[in-house]
């Protein structure tokens, strides 16, 4: 059973600073996918990564994938209190059911 | 391009009620895909529909069914409502092959009493 670990579960930082959102997952995928969702909304795609070594940036935030370790990273840089949100790896995986499985996600909160 | 449209946005049921919610897929998918998310957990996978049948589901009970209709919209059914349904349902709209992607509707915040 294909499972997806992220951690850590909750974050807080200072606005500034630097960290990384680990995500973890138990068997084969080259696809996978990071969404922000907003308190009481839907998600919001942010990054889709496709292959081994992929990375892809967009503002603050970057995202990799090493499908060797079966490992990606959301790294955060300089945080802005706009990016407080909680954020959600997930793998997609196509035997039978074409269907994203997710991680438990990370609450991040990021203080003046 | 239009995107997945979900309805209705709020809904309040009584324990024992059925409830109906409905998704319009985005232009070009053909699959749609239902999950549930409980509040302060990630989304969990109800199940899937394709070319109008289901096409696997997760590990939830009969009294949670769908139908899918020829233009690729959907409806996710739930019978006998219990407390523990409480929760954001997100329909998302697929296409399968390489290029496939998943496009979220804004969900259906169910409350049940």
């Amino acid at each position: 059973e294909l499972k997806v670990e992220q951690n850590p579960l909750f974050l807080s930082m200072q606005e500034g600073k630097n960290y990384t959102i680990y995500c973890n997952y138990s068997t084969t995928s080259d696809r996978l996918y990071w969404y922000r969702q907003d308190p009481g909304k839907s998600l919001e795609s942010l990054f889709v990564l496709l292959s081994n070594g992929a990375v892809k940036q967009e503002g603050r935030l970057m995202a990799s994938l090493d499908t060797k370790a079966r490992l990606s990273t959301l790294h955060i840089t300089a945080a802005v209190h706009d990016l407080s949100a909680t954020y959600f790896c997930a793998v997609d995986r196509i035997q039978g059911a074409q269907k994203l499985v997710f991680g438990q996600g990370t609450r991040l909160t990021i203080n003046p | 391009e239009t995107g997945v449209t979900q309805s209705p946005t709020h809904l309040i049921k009584t324990r024992g009620q059925q409830v109906t919610l409905r998704c319009s897929s985005q232009s070009g998918h053909n699959t749609v895909s239902w999950y549930q998310q409980a509040l302060g957990q990630g989304p969990q996978f109800i199940f899937q529909y394709y070319r109008e049948e289901e096409n696997g589901r997760g590990n939830f009970p009969p009294r949670f069914s769908g139908l899918q209709f020829p233009n690729y919209s959907s409806e996710l059914n739930v019978n006998a409502l219990e407390l523990d349904d409480s929760a954001l349902y997100l329909c998302a709209s697929s296409s399968p092959g390489p290029k496939r992607g998943y496009t979220f509707g804004s969900g259906t915040r169910l409350t049940v009493v």
